[in-house]
């Protein structure tokens, strides 16, 4: 069975805090995503990876930074984190042809207080 | 860039109605379009897909058909079960960008 793991399901933070959010894949996919989910917006992609040490800014980048120094591991940073960051994270992953499936992991459900 | 417009929820069906979730897209090039399904508490996951125009994507009873001239991709299925109570989300992918770009999502409850 293909996995995709986050490190946490629920999450609670203070505003301020250094936040990090763990994604790993255990299928060797190039290609691995971070998005964030919010009511009557769907998933708004925030940053992505197709390559170790490789990072591409997305949609929503801001406020947020990423590390990938390992292949099946991808890291997501709140640097700062604002009440407004209180949301639903994915992490996804796919190999390199963008025909084919992308692999979600559960997500992590940040609040900020 | 990239675009999805999905049709907006949430739906309420009783078991066994017709289901169809409107979804068009906006893309340059000749992009791959899917439909993905978060039950409650999970991630996303693939219901179905196509890669070229007229194509027809079906999983679990659910269909859908690339539809180049309209850019459209419905989602459809004669008959739901309460089983299919979920969030479906329309992307696309190529085109002028090498991610998936998503629409809105469409909550979808069945009643018994």
């Amino acid at each position: 069975d293909v996995k995709v793991t986050q490190s946490s399901r629920y999450l609670v933070k203070r505003t301020g805090e250094k936040v990090f959010l763990e994604c790993v894949q255990d299928m060797d996919h190039e290609n691995m995503f971070w998005y964030r989910q919010d009511p009557g917006l769907g998933l708004r992609l925030i940053y992505f990876s197709y390559d170790v040490k490789m990072k591409e800014k997305g949609d929503i980048p801001e406020g947020y930074s990423v590390s990938r120094e390992k292949k099946e591991r991808f890291s997501l940073i709140l640097e700062s984190a604002s009440t407004n960051q209180t949301s639903m994270y994915l992490c996804a992953t796919y190999r390199g042809d963008m025909n084919t499936e992308a692999f979600f992991g559960q997500g992590t459900r940040l609040t900020v207080v | 860039g990239n675009s999805v417009t999905q049709m907006e929820g949430p739906v309420t069906l009783s078991e066994e109605a017709f289901l169809t979730i409107n979804c068009t897209y906006t893309a340059t090039g000749y992009p791959s379009l899917f439909w993905y399904v978060q039950y409650p508490g999970e991630g996303l996951q693939l219901l179905l897909k196509a890669t070229k125009a007229d194509d027809k994507g079906s999983n679990k009873g659910f269909e859908a058909t690339y539809r180049k001239e309209t850019t459209s991709f419905h989602l459809e299925k004669g008959s739901v079960q309460v089983s299919d109570s979920a969030v479906y989300f329309c992307a696309l992918s190529g085109g002028s960008a090498r991610q998936l770009t998503f629409g809105s999502g469409t909550q979808l409850t069945v009643l018994p």
